[in-house]
């Protein structure tokens, strides 16, 4: 596995909920609690927004959640704001030589 | 806070050595808590995780990698530096040194971030 999956776009209204996927294997997301999420604006470096599945770093707003259900973990933002158009990167753990995969990667728009 | 900031040639002609150092402020190297890590991110791409150093020296590169990448700490500098030898077109990117946070001895996540450094390889 070279990469974790997340789907290439997902979009919402300003104040609608939307969820990020994030698809691994037993050897990665489904197998560890160290998945964490991070936040791209263009031209930006990626910010860590949560990290060990659900807990967000001091200072990141409560409206990102994230969750896991067996090899897929999630990012929810709720309250959806113009400024949280940006790209999401998920990222595991792996038991293979690899230690540390990202995901694909998914383009928030705000519509 | 703890800030990082890399530095270095953002133009290297193919099949020499690309050098960057990322230089820690606000905090130690040597706290013994973190591990300290290169990532890039091809224009228009995904992220690549390229390795991590603790601030024994001892390392962990991605295997894919692996032949070209030398990652080093000077902790009397407070500074680690990433070498990838023998560059081509494709290791055009962006490139990231982090702050790699573990759990039980594994990486777990990165932060902060440096502001990022584009190299581009070119003649």
């Amino acid at each position: 596995q070279s990469a974790l999956t997340q789907p290439a776009s997902v979009s919402g209204s300003p104040g609608q909920s939307i969820t990020i996927s994030c698809t691994g294997t037993s050897s990665d997301v489904g197998g560890y609690d160290f998945v964490s999420w991070y936040q791209q604006h263009p031209g930006k470096a990626p910010k860590l927004i949560i990290y060990e599945v659900s807990n967000r770093p001091s200072g990141v707003s409560n409206r990102f959640s994230g969750s896991k259900s067996g090899n897929t973990a999630s990012l929810s933002i709720s309250g959806l704001q113009a400024e949280d158009e940006a790209d999401y990167y998920c990222s595991s753990y792996t038991s293979s030589s690899t230690l540390l995969l990202f995901g694909t990667g998914t383009k928030v728009t705000v519509l | 806070q703890v800030q990082l900031q890399e530095s270095g040639p953002g133009l290297v002609k193919p099949s020499q050595t690309l050098s960057l150092t990322c230089t820690v402020s606000g905090g130690s190297i040597s706290s013994g808590d973190y591990y300290w890590g290169w990532i890039r991110q091809h224009p228009g791409k995904g992220l690549e995780w390229i390795g991590y150093i603790f601030d024994s020296g001892s390392t962990y590169y991605n295997p894919s990698l692996k032949s070209r990448v030398t990652i080093s700490v000077n902790t009397s500098k407070n500074h680690f530096s990433l070498k990838l030898s023998s560059v081509t077109a494709a290791d055009t990117a962006v490139y990231y040194c982090a702050r790699v946070g573990t759990q039980i001895g594994d990486p777990n996540w990165f932060d902060p971030w440096g502001q990022g450094i584009l190299v581009t390889v070119s003649s």
